[in-house]
Order: structure tokens, then sequence, then C-alpha cells
């Protein structure tokens, strides 16, 4: 089984530049999650969707942040513009189960996108 | 605003000790707790999860989860080096949330 695929896997810009992110997680997989991992710290969730909705998107900075889920597959995840606190490691990760049966359902993460902000 | 809350460490432990791993929580609704390890420069990946008070054991791994004290733990038995790596705690609350995550622990087993 193909895991989580995540493109490009690094990227560095200037602050005010503008760059965008795509996930295509596991084949099946209902439920797809945008988490920002900043350097030391844990993973901390952006964006949630099922199928091609959005379930929480509560921690989204959507004045620079935005992203969609078209068809219910493959996802997308924008910055712009770019700041220099944005550096960090985007992660996308899906899991089969819709609703709350999600709660309890394996998250598989793919490899990353190190985003560098100068 | 749910926290978990992990020391960062480093924890170090002799090879073929047990390693000891501890986590709190804020949201006392949480129902579903997770452990994942972090190698430097990859992505989390799942070694354990709890749902119920008690003990879970799988293989050298075993988690406790304690609902009433909002404490998780992992034990880690028969330490190896390639054990060294970042364990983070996850939590997810009572609806259909994405993960909350602690900072992580740090784990260094030393040959």
């Amino acid at each position: 089984e193909a895991g989580v695929a995540q493109s490009p896997r690094y990227k560095i810009i200037e602050k005010r530049q503008s760059v965008a992110f795509w996930c295509n997680p596991i084949s099946g997989h209902a439920t797809l999650y945008w988490y920002q991992q900043i350097l030391g710290q844990g993973p901390k969730l952006l964006i949630q969707f099922q199928n091609n909705g959005v379930v929480d998107d509560s921690q989204l900075p959507k004045d620079r942040f935005s992203a969609e889920r078209l068809k219910g597959v493959d996802s997308t995840l924008k910055i712009q513009p770019a700041k220099l606190e944005d550096s960090a490691v985007y992660l996308c990760a899906s899991s089969l189960e819709l609703g709350l049966a999600a709660s309890t359902d394996t998250q598989y993460f793919g490899p990353g996108t190190r985003l560098t902000v100068l | 605003q749910k926290e978990v809350e992990q020391n960062s460490g480093p924890l170090s432990v002799p090879e073929g000790a047990i390693a000891s791993l501890n986590c709190t929580y804020s949201d006392r609704g949480s129902q579903s707790f997770f452990w994942y390890r972090q190698y430097s420069g990859k992505s989390p990946e799942l070694i354990m999860s709890i749902y119920s008070n008690g003990d879970k054991e799988d293989g050298r791994f075993t988690a406790q989860l304690n609902k009433a004290s909002q404490y998780v733990s992992l034990l880690i038995r028969d330490s190896q080096p390639s054990d060294s790596a970042t364990y983070l705690c996850a939590v997810i609350g009572g609806g259909a949330d994405g993960l909350t995550f602690g900072k992580g622990t740090h784990l260094i087993i030393q040959p």
C-alpha cells in the first residue's frame, strides 16, 4: 500500500512570497489533515478535511493560509504572503474513517515539506 | 485550549533498561491517546494507541492510561539504541478532532 505523498520535500522562499504544498493521501482515506511542526515542537493541526469538507480550521491563520481538497482526494495548502515564522515542516496525514470513528483511527503521516522563509 | 505536556528531556537510559515516558493532558473529555515516535528529519509514526484506563502491551512497549489523573505513559522494555528518537504524546478530544501533540520527549539509549 502506497503511503501519503507530499511535494515538494524542501522549499526556500523569501518573506512576502507565496508557496503551495501538495498532498496525496492513502487511497480510500476519507479524512485528511495538515499539521505544522516548528523545530523543537510537536505538530500543530492547521486544518482537517473529511472528504472535501472542512471539519476544523480553527488554528489556520486564514489571513495568509488557505487549503482545499478538491474531489475529496488530493489537497493543497497555500501560504500568501509568507512570514519568517512560517518556517517549519508541513505534514500531511490521512486516516480511513469519517466522523467520530476517525477519533480512534490511525493517522498516517507523509514525509513532510520543509519550508524555510528567509 | 487543549494542552498536552511532556518533559522535553533528553532522557538518557542504558541499553537493556526500561525507558519510562510520561504525558499529561488538560482536556478531561479526551477519548483517544497515542504515542508516536519521530526520528530526526522524519515524520511521526504510530507505535501505540490506548482508549481505556489500564495497561496495553505490544511487544516491548506498554502504554498506561489513567483518565482520573489525566495521565498517559509509555514504557519501553529492553531498550535498544534504535529506540533513540523523540516520542510524541498525542490526544484526541471527544469529537472528530485532529491530534493535539505534546512537544515530545527526546530519548537517548546509551550502548
